[in-house]
């Protein structure tokens, strides 16, 4: 079973909005990072967060951990078209990562 | 730096054939991983390595076999191929195990 679970599946949000997703993980955890899926394309990396770390910025993204709730929250303030896209989160567990199923965003110009 | 990269980018297969989909980084990562991903799907592993000569399962390592005898190519072969093997598959390094992982831009198998 996935370890990760992204909620919402699907977001659909106005350009210029925040768009919110969560991660809640099973298992403990070495660290969390989040990914960006362009349709038919590879995954880049967005932001790696470590399980002793609470809360990272990266630009217009804010990442927060909660290991007491095995949960993790990515925001992207200011949405803009081109942010549309899957977002995946993957956690580190000893030598493996496992990904969740992620969540579709799509930003409407 | 190429980066991570992955040969071929597209392939067709029938049923029971074999193959090798490639895998090279330049980054002098130790850490290489193989995922699959299949529609509306997240990534599952199916091996990784942590190093030149050693490699380890994944959660879904059936029908796939992978070796690592150098630290920059990590290939990983379809004994005999199903149609459940179709999918797109990534390949992925990292300088170690908690670092960011750098993604290939993927290998699409379709398998008849």
């Amino acid at each position: 079973s996935q370890q990760g679970e992204e909620d919402p599946q699907a977001l659909s949000i106005q350009e210029g909005e925040n768009a919110t997703m969560n991660c809640s993980y099973k298992t403990s955890i070495n660290n969390l990072q989040w990914y960006r899926q362009n349709s038919g394309r590879g995954l880049v990396h967005l932001i790696l967060i470590r399980s002793n770390e609470r809360e990272k910025h990266s630009g217009r993204l804010r990442v927060t951990l909660d290991t007491s709730k095995k949960s993790s929250s990515l925001l992207i303030t200011a949405s803009r078209a081109a942010d549309t896209a899957s977002y995946f989160c993957a956690t580190g567990q000893t030598y493996k990562y496992i990904f969740g199923t992620g969540t579709r965003l799509k930003v409407l110009a | 730096n190429a980066g991570v990269t992955q040969t071929p980018k597209f392939q067709v297969l029938k049923t029971g054939q074999s193959m090798t989909l490639q895998c090279a980084q330049d980054m002098n990562h130790e850490y290489m991983s193989w995922y699959r991903q299949d529609p509306g799907m997240g990534l599952r592993l199916i091996h990784y390595s942590v190093g030149a000569g050693i490699t380890d399962q994944g959660e879904v390592p059936n029908g796939y076999n992978v070796s690592r005898s150098t630290t920059e190519d990590f290939p990983l072969r379809l004994l005999s191929a199903a149609p459940s093997q179709t999918s797109v598959y990534f390949c992925a390094s990292s300088y170690d195990r908690e670092e960011t992982q750098y993604f290939g831009p993927g290998t699409r198998l379709l398998v008849l």
